[in-house]
């Protein structure tokens, strides 16, 4: 079974903290993406990486900032939280390409910035 | 830019069948999604369907696809208390670097007795 895990269930930080979110994926996927979830809003996607130190900006990507050292693991980096960044985190991967391209998802992290 | 568009709601009998639709606008999806969303947890691959199909049935859920009118649904059988959860439906883009999806706004279903 593919299992996609992220770091915290639930994350209170502080305005202007530097905030990291860490997912890991155990398939050796090539691709990984950030979503923020809010609702009304859906899914919006933030940053993606195919590939290792490989990135680039989704939809929102104000803000945000990502890293890819190691194949299985893509972190998320809010440099200086703002209360608009409170939100529900998602971490996804998927196969390069081929096929429907399923992605698998993380159980997500709520981040509230007071 | 692509817009995937959902009703934000919809209330079902326990028994009765639910229907939830979607509206994409990029035409050349070449696969489009049914994610479901339990409570507390992250999407989950419902089904899917390939672009050049105008049907999907698979146990209870039966997807139709008009590519005419970008038009996407999800029909769920005799609807199950377990069934509810938030459904979303997806496109997908084919960049030079990744496959993206674009989701919906996302449909919250809720069973009753």
């Amino acid at each position: 079974d593919v299992k996609v895990t992220q770091s915290s269930r639930y994350l209170v930080k502080r305005t202007g903290e530097k905030v990291f979110l860490e997912c890991v994926q155990d398939m050796d996927h090539e691709n990984m993406f950030w979503y923020r979830q809010d609702p009304g809003l859906g899914l919006r996607l933030i940053y993606f990486s195919y590939d290792v130190k490989m990135k680039e900006k989704g939809d929102i990507p104000e803000g945000y900032s990502v890293s890819r050292e190691k194949k299985e693991r893509f972190s998320l980096i809010l440099e200086s939280a703002s209360t608009n960044q409170t939100s529900m985190y998602l971490c996804a991967s998927s196969l390069l390409a081929g096929g429907p391209n399923e992605q698998f998802f993380g159980p997500g992290t709520r981040l509230t910035v007071l | 830019g692509e817009d995937v568009e959902q009703s934000l709601f919809l209330s079902v009998r326990e028994g009765d069948s639910s229907v939830i639709n979607c509206t994409y606008t990029d035409s050349s999806s070449t696969y489009l999604y049914w994610y479901k969303q339990e409570p507390g947890a992250g999407l989950q691959l419902l089904t899917y369907i390939f672009s050049n199909m105008d049907m999907k049935q698979d146990q209870r859920l039966t997807v139709l696809l008009n590519k005419k009118d970008k038009h996407l649904s999800l029909r769920i059988a005799d609807t199950q208390t377990g069934d509810s959860a938030i459904y979303f439906c997806a496109e997908i883009a084919h960049t030079g670097t990744a496959s993206k999806l674009t989701f919906g706004t996302g449909t919250r279903l809720q069973v009753t007795l």
